[in-house]
């Protein structure tokens, strides 16, 4: 498996503009979670989906933030318009609660710079 | 609500010594517990985890922990480190009917040679 896959790696943009930033979890796993790391904040959850549908969005920042899964395979976050305070790691994962119990399996991370 | 707790932000330590990372959790119900590694520039990996039989789990890398129900903890420990374990560990709680992992703040080791 080639474990969960994030895109693009890096991305730099402007104060303003709308950043997409995207993932595709682990063939079969039916949770999915999008995770901030800044070094004030640490580890943040941001939203989780079962099944494809958004169970707790609480962490969510601000309505600038949003995220979509429209299938199982495919996963993104959205902030429209992005400030230099966005800036951050953006971490994906994904788990199966039918087998490695609740043992979440991350992406690379996508570090975001908002200028 | 779950909580975790790890003392210790930064832990130097000399290659080949040993190290406990310590991990306190609070929960009301039955957890699973796990700990993460993060390498720079890296996602995290799973070290280890418990969910239930054998206090004493043994993880990758030659680390293993162990659960204490009455002090709520999960220290994570290695009797002698390398230099490649200069990393980011995180320590996790969910709850064994719930699907968010909660984790901990990190604590950062870093092996001096």
């Amino acid at each position: 498996d080639a474990g969960v896959i994030q895109s693009p790696r890096h991305e730099v943009t402007e104060m303003g503009q709308e950043v997409t930033l995207r993932c595709k979890p682990i063939s079969g796993h039916d949770y999915l979670f999008w995770y901030r790391q800044t070094m004030m904040r640490g580890l943040e959850l941001l939203i989780y989906f079962n099944n494809n549908v958004p169970i707790d969005d609480s962490g969510m920042p601000e309505d600038r933030f949003s995220a979509k899964m429209p299938n199982a395979s495919f996963s993104t976050l959205k902030i429209q318009p992005s400030e230099p305070r966005d800036s951050a790691v953006y971490f994906c994962a994904s788990s199966s609660t039918g087998r490695d119990q609740n043992e979440q399996f991350f992406g690379p991370g996508t570090r975001l710079t908002v200028l | 609500a779950q909580s975790v707790t790890q003392l210790d932000s930064q832990v130097p330590v000399f290659e080949e010594a040993p190290v406990e990372l310590r991990c306190n959790y609070s929960s009301s119900v039955s957890v699973y517990l796990f700990w993460y590694v993060q390498y720079p520039n890296q996602g995290l990996q799973l070290l280890l985890k418990y969910l239930s039989g054998s206090t004493l789990v043994k993880g990758i890398n030659g680390f293993e922990a162990e659960f204490n129900k009455s002090q709520t903890s999960f220290h994570l420990r290695k009797p002698s480190v390398h230099i490649s374990d200069t990393a980011e560990y995180f320590c996790a709680v969910s709850e064994t009917s719930y699907d968010k992992v909660i984790f901990g703040p990190g604590t950062s080791l870093s092996v001096i040679p």
